[in-house]
């Protein structure tokens, strides 16, 4: 158990919606980070946010957004949601920014249909 | 970061050492050799980390050359629950750093 908690695991939805997926971080840790993981594809980093404030961007849709709040967890938004986003969504969190290793969460599988 | 090259896939018999190489021949003073793993549709998860001396933890060890130009990953004696794709990866030390994942080793471990 890496202490990284994402909710749900699974989610079903059809395309058009919005969904929102969340993070709560490692206990302790001020960073998180969102990856994509498609079918037989590598992880693709999506967004860092550090202490409630946006870092860094990676290949983030416009149609994504997140934020981390007060309390430290975070939320992946999609909408508009079309087949293609159906993937593994992953957490991380770090200590601080620049820190080594990075905990992962163990994922919200979406399904787009 | 440097960049690395891994083996796209390796085997190993349930038992034995797995042992995962990892080119970095652009690698920098101040760069960390990272490894990391996925089980199959699990978050990733961090294994072990060096600079230049070699370095030992209850998951794995991790050789650095001496010219740092590569690195091995070894699993002294693999498990069935050790097939993962392993990722190795170089980054600097301090300043801001997003874990970066190539493709990595696909290990496959068989009875």
């Amino acid at each position: 158990d890496s202490g990284v908690t994402q909710t749900p695991k699974h989610l079903i939805t059809a395309t058009g919606q919005r969904v929102t997926l969340r993070c709560s971080p490692r206990s302790g840790d001020l960073s998180v980070y969102w990856y994509q993981q498609s079918l037989d594809q590598g992880l693709q980093f999506l967004i860092q946010y550090y202490n409630g404030e946006e870092r860094a961007k990676g290949n983030i849709l416009e149609r994504f957004s997140a934020q981390q709040f007060p309390d430290l967890h975070s939320e992946l938004n999609l909408s508009s949601l079309e087949l293609g986003d159906s993937a593994l969504y992953f957490c991380a969190s770090s200590v601080a920014v620049g820190t080594t290793e990075a905990f992962f969460g163990q994922g919200t599988r979406l399904t787009v249909v | 970061d440097a960049k690395t090259t891994q083996p796209t896939s390796m085997d190993c018999a349930e038992g034995r050492a797995a042992n995962l190489p990892c080119n970095h021949s652009t690698i920098s003073g101040n760069e960390y050799v990272y490894w990391y793993r996925q089980i199959h549709s699990q978050g990733p998860q961090y294994i072990i980390h060096g600079l230049k001396n070699n370095e030992t933890n209850e998951m794995a060890s991790l050789i650095i050359t001496e010219d740092r130009k590569s690195s091995t990953l070894i699993l002294p004696h693999a498990t069935l629950r050790d097939t993962a794709v392993y990722y190795c990866i170089v980054r600097s030390s301090g300043g801001s750093y997003i874990p970066t994942f190539g493709r990595g080793t696909s290990l496959i471990v068989h009875p």
